[in-house]
Formats: C-alpha cells, sequence, structure tokens
C-alpha cells in the first residue's frame, strides 16, 4: 500500500530541545516536501527535495533544516525550537506522472508540534 | 510561478443546500489541481484531482469541480450539503515537478 508515514503525531516540546520528526515514503518518489499549518495560512511549504541530496528552502524555512541521505527519508529537524514553531506538520511525497501528464500526492497523517 | 486563490474563507450552508468553494489559480505549466478536505483534528484527504482527461471531475461523497481554463478556475460544488461536510477545504495546484501549493482553505460552517 502507498504510504507516507511520519512520526511522532504528537510531540510536546520545550525552547531550544532539539528534535526531528520522521517522514518516510514507499513509493520511490523523487519530490518529498515539509509543510507547515496555521490558522488562516493554510499549508506552507518550509523545504522541499527533489532527489537524493537535492534539499531547497520552501516559502517559509528558517528555524528548520532536512536532509535526504536516501530516497526514502526525509526527516524535519529542529535544531534550536521556539515557540512560533508550535504548528501542525505534514510530509509529503509526490511523483509527476509523464506518461499521466499530472501529479500523485500523498501526505502523512501529521504531527502535531507544542513548544513551551 | 503557480499561486492558488480561495476567495472565501468562511462558507456557511443549511443542511440539503449547495455547497460552492471558489478556487482560482495560476500556473506556468498546464497544472494538476486538487480538492483535499480535513476534518477537525484529522489529516488531509483526497476529494478529488484533475488531471485534463475531463474537465468536469467528480470526487468522493457527492462532490465535483469543474476546471475552466479561461476562467483559471477550479471550484468545488456538491448539490446539496450534509452535516458531515463540515470541514476545513483547500484548493492545490501542482505543477510538473510535484511542488503543490495550497490555497489559504475555506472553513464550511453546515447548520440544521
Amino acid at each position: 500500500e502507498a504510504q507516507v508515514t511520519q512520526n511522532p503525531r504528537y510531540l510536546i516540546t520545550v525552547t531550544g530541545k532539539k528534535l526531528t520528526v520522521t517522514c518516510s515514503q514507499n513509493m520511490n518518489h523523487e519530490y518529498m516536501s515539509w509543510y507547515r499549518q496555521d490558522p488562516g495560512l493554510g499549508l506552507r511549504q518550509i523545504y522541499y527535495s527533489m532527489n537524493v541530496e537535492v534539499t531547497d528552502k520552501g516559502d517559509v524555512p528558517e528555524g528548520y533544516k532536512v536532509s535526504r541521505k536516501e530516497k526514502r527519508n526525509f526527516p524535519l529537524i529542529l535544531e534550536s525550537p521556539s515557540p512560533n514553531q508550535t504548528s501542525l506538520y505534514f510530509c509529503a511525497s509526490s511523483f509527476w506522472s509523464k506518461s499521466r501528464g499530472n501529479t500523485e500526492a500523498f501526505f502523512g497523517q501529521g504531527t502535531r508540534l507544542t513548544v513551551v | 510561478a503557480q499561486s492558488v486563490t480561495q476567495l472565501d474563507s468562511h462558507v456557511s450552508v443549511s443542511e440539503g443546500t449547495p455547497v460552492l468553494l471558489r478556487c482560482n489559480y495560476s500556473s506556468s505549466y498546464s497544472p494538476s489541481l486538487f480538492w483535499y478536505v480535513q476534518h477537525p483534528n484529522k489529516g488531509l484527504q483526497l476529494l478529488l484531482k484533475y488531471t485534463s482527461a475531463a474537465t468536469l471531475v467528480k470526487g468522493i461523497n457527492g462532490f465535483e469541480a469543474e476546471f475552466k481554463k479561461s476562467e483559471t478556475s477550479f471550484h468545488l460544488t456538491k448539490p446539496s450539503a450534509h452535516m458531515s461536510d463540515a470541514a476545513e477545504y483547500f484548493c492545490v495546484v501542482s505543477d510538473s515537478w510535484g511542488k503543490l501549493q495550497f490555497g489559504a482553505g475555506t472553513q464550511v460552517v453546515v447548520t440544521p
């Protein structure tokens, strides 16, 4: 079954304590991305990766890091979390099908992060 | 560059009446367009997707959307709202790399 798995689902942490949210996909997709969801703002892209060792900033990258050492995994790292990073985070894996001429997209279940 | 504008941040409808959620997009490419729904404290669920095969797209739970290239719109409709349709709805556009651009969302309230 095609799947994007995020962990943990819920996390409460304190300001400044480094954390990592994991994301794994089983579809061999090249494009993976992270989004944060805040009320009234929709989902905004934090970072994306177009392939292994290829990552780039999205619209709101400040305070975040990512890595793409292997195709299936795309962890989101908060080196020094702050309360303004309290949000709902989604990982996505997507693929543009040349034969179909459209994008296939899959999302993780979300990680609700609270930084106190 | 691509962008999405959802024209209504909140929509309130009575149960049994039609629902219309408006979405306009811009894209440099022939876009993929999606509607997702998010119920409270839940993840994102795909309602429907435009794939260029047909301009009128039918989705789950009685929803459908019409792609109008001349108007750069992809409005979502449902003939008769149900209480379970109360949720937040996101219009999404994607370019040929697979990047997903979300609208700000429309909160739907259904009253009895």
